[in-house]
């Protein structure tokens, strides 16, 4: 079956804008991770949704990144303001039930630039 | 918190010879561990998980690793590697509170003719 998708792939943006970062999750799964892996790191935690709800956001560096997942499938990370420090591929990933042995499928990911 | 170690940013092996990717962790509660693989513009795979059960788990492409929890351990070897494994290789470390991963900054296998 499908996989994890994330859009768009890429996205450069300036110093200052707005961007949206769309993730759709494997059919069925309710538990939704985000996770933005800089150049030369492994993946960091940012926020994990557990159906609709955002059951921790403690990973979101500060209040110009938000994140929604309106009906319990499709997310949508949220950056204001951005600055050259957020560029980094931003990872998606989805679980059955969100237990921890549950096993996390990635996405692709998005990279974003910001100049 | 929860912290993993990954020594080696590098690791080159010719084909056919052993592969280890070194992986420790800190935790102080249960572990959960993963190792994933990335392949260059795919996104992450995982390989294997300990979920407390047997503490030594195998996985995909002949890979495989032990738990030891004595030396807070989650080593990855493969008795033999091929041209085809060259690949970014991160472990993880979850546990029972929590389910978002913690990751190390991961190992580049090289893989030489």
């Amino acid at each position: 079956g499908a996989g994890v998708s994330q859009t768009p792939s890429n996205k450069v943006t300036e110093k200052g804008k707005y961007v949206e970062l769309r993730c759709d999750p494997i059919s069925g799964h309710t538990a939704l991770y985000w996770y933005r892996q800089s150049l030369g790191q492994g993946p960091e935690f940012l926020i994990y949704f557990q159906g609709t709800g955002a059951a921790d956001d403690s990973g979101l560096p500060n209040d110009r990144f938000f994140a929604v997942r309106p009906e319990g499938s499709v997310s949508t990370l949220k950056i204001q303001r951005t600055e050259r420090g957020d560029s980094a591929v931003y990872l998606c990933a989805s679980s059955g039930s969100g237990a921890s042995t549950d096993t996390q499928y990635f996405g692709p990911g998005t990279r974003l630039t910001v100049l | 918190a929860q912290s993993v170690t990954q020594l080696g940013s590098h690791v080159s092996v010719s084909e056919g010879a052993l592969v280890l990717l070194r992986c420790n962790y800190s935790s102080s509660v249960p572990p959960y561990l993963f190792w994933y693989v990335q392949y260059p513009n795919q996104g992450l795979q995982l390989l294997l998980k300990y979920t407390s059960a047997a503490t030594l788990v195998k996985g995909i492409n002949g890979f495989e690793a032990e738990f030891k929890k004595s030396e807070t351990s989650f080593h990855l070897t493969k008795p033999s590697a091929h041209m085809s494994d060259a690949a970014e290789y991160f472990c993880a470390v979850s546990d029972q509170r929590y389910s978002t991963l913690t990751f190390g900054k991961g190992t580049m296998l090289l893989v030489s003719p």
